[in-house]
This record gives C-alpha cells, structure tokens and sequence, in this order.
C-alpha cells in the first residue's frame, strides 16, 4: 500500500518552453501532497505544499508563477515547470500523506529528473 | 541551530555490526519523527516513523526517541551492503498541516 507514482521519470526540454511532471496516489486518497527539489549531494528542499482544491502555499524563495501547482483531485497533483531555463534541471520528487492517516507519514514518488539545455 | 541536525557522515560500518545513526532537533519540530532511506539517484524511502518515547523495533531496525534530550535515532542490525545508502532524518512542523523537515541526511556505508 501507499504507492506515489509520478511521470514522466525523466525529460529533456530546451530553455524557455514548459514541462509539466504528474504526481498519483495509486492507492488512497491525499488531501495534502507536496513538491520537493534535490540538487546532487544536497538534501531534500520543500518547494510547496499542494491542498485539493485549493491554492499551493510556496515556501519562501520559491517563485510560485515559475512552478505552477494544480491538484486537481484527491489523487493528483500536477507540478509545471514554466519558462526553464537550465538552471532548474535538478530532481523534482512529490509526496503524499494517506487521508486517514494522522500520524503525516510522506510516501515519495519516484522522482522526476528534469534537464533543461 | 538547524530544526533537524544529522552528523552528514561518512559513517562506515563493516557488514554485520550495528549501524547507529543519530538526529536532534529544534523545539519547532514536534510529534511525529521519521527515518527515510535514500539510494543514490532514488527518492527516498519510508522505513520508520516513531511518535512517543522510547524504542520501537521493525525488523533489524530499531529507533530510538528521546523527546527531553530532543533525540532520535536509529540503528540497523547486522548492517548489510544493500544498506548503504543516505538516511534522511525528519520531523514534523508543529501546525503546518504534515509538513515535515529534513535534516541533512547521513551517509552510511557498510563495507563487506
């Protein structure tokens, strides 16, 4: 159980178009799923927090008209990566919390690796 | 201080012994701690979550949660080479709807 899957798992875009990354809860249901960034050798960076049916909250520094958030539904939730430029190529990696659970375990999807040229 | 502070390591351990991989935190951390483990290139992995004080076993893994000392670890039993990889630390953020913070994470190496 708790499986997060995401697409695509890697994708290669050229500077200044739009990439837009999946993020599923296969097997329950995620009021709250969030958006993490990893850079090589650096720890996780919480980028945003994404509620169905409501806006994103952004962390701080994290341009919220560059990285478009939409959970559509209590099973997905999409990240658009607008206008990159090379300097966004890293690991982008969602994950959710079951619902029922009180207890806020984060399941991860399998990440996406974004390279912009 | 960090939220969530972990010795980045390396640690190496050889295959068989114990592997004791420690994480404080601040008082704006609160409840609910975790262990993810991460493989190079990989997302992380769920492999424990603890809540209350004392000690809560799974498998080769213990972990340990000292909430006066403000202290969690973790330790893995007969440590095997599959069992290196990066150990993520986290604990939730108090009132911020599950959100949790990671600590910088602790290379662990077992060599055969």
């Amino acid at each position: 159980g708790a499986v997060v899957s995401q697409h695509p798992s890697w994708v290669i875009c050229k500077s200044g178009t739009s990439v837009k990354i999946e993020c599923r809860s296969l097997d329950f249901q995620a009021t709250t799923m969030f958006w993490y960034r990893q850079f090589p050798k650096q720890s996780l960076m919480l980028m945003a927090t994404s509620n169905e049916g409501s806006k994103a909250t952004y962390e701080q520094g994290v341009e919220k008209d560059k990285f478009l958030i939409n959970h559509a539904s209590l099973t997905l939730s999409t990240l658009t990566v607008t206008s990159a430029h090379p300097e966004d190529s890293s690991f982008y990696i969602c994950s959710a919390t079951p619902d029922i659970s009180a207890s806020y375990e984060q399941y991860f999807g399998p990440g996406t690796r974004l390279t912009v040229t | 201080q960090k939220e969530v502070e972990q010795n980045s390591g390396p640690l190496s351990v050889p295959e068989g012994a114990i592997a004791s991989l420690n994480c404080t935190y601040s008082d704006r951390v609160s409840q609910s701690f975790f262990w993810y483990r991460q493989y190079s290139g990989k997302s992380p992995e769920l492999i424990m979550s603890i809540y209350s004080n004392g000690d809560k076993e799974d498998g080769r893994f213990t972990a340990q949660l000292n909430k006066a000392s403000q202290y969690v670890s973790l330790l893995i039993r007969d440590s095997q080479p599959s069992d290196s990889a990066t150990y993520l630390c986290a604990g939730t953020a108090g009132n911020q709807g599950g959100k949790l913070i990671f600590g910088q994470g602790t290379e662990l190496s077992v060599k055969p």
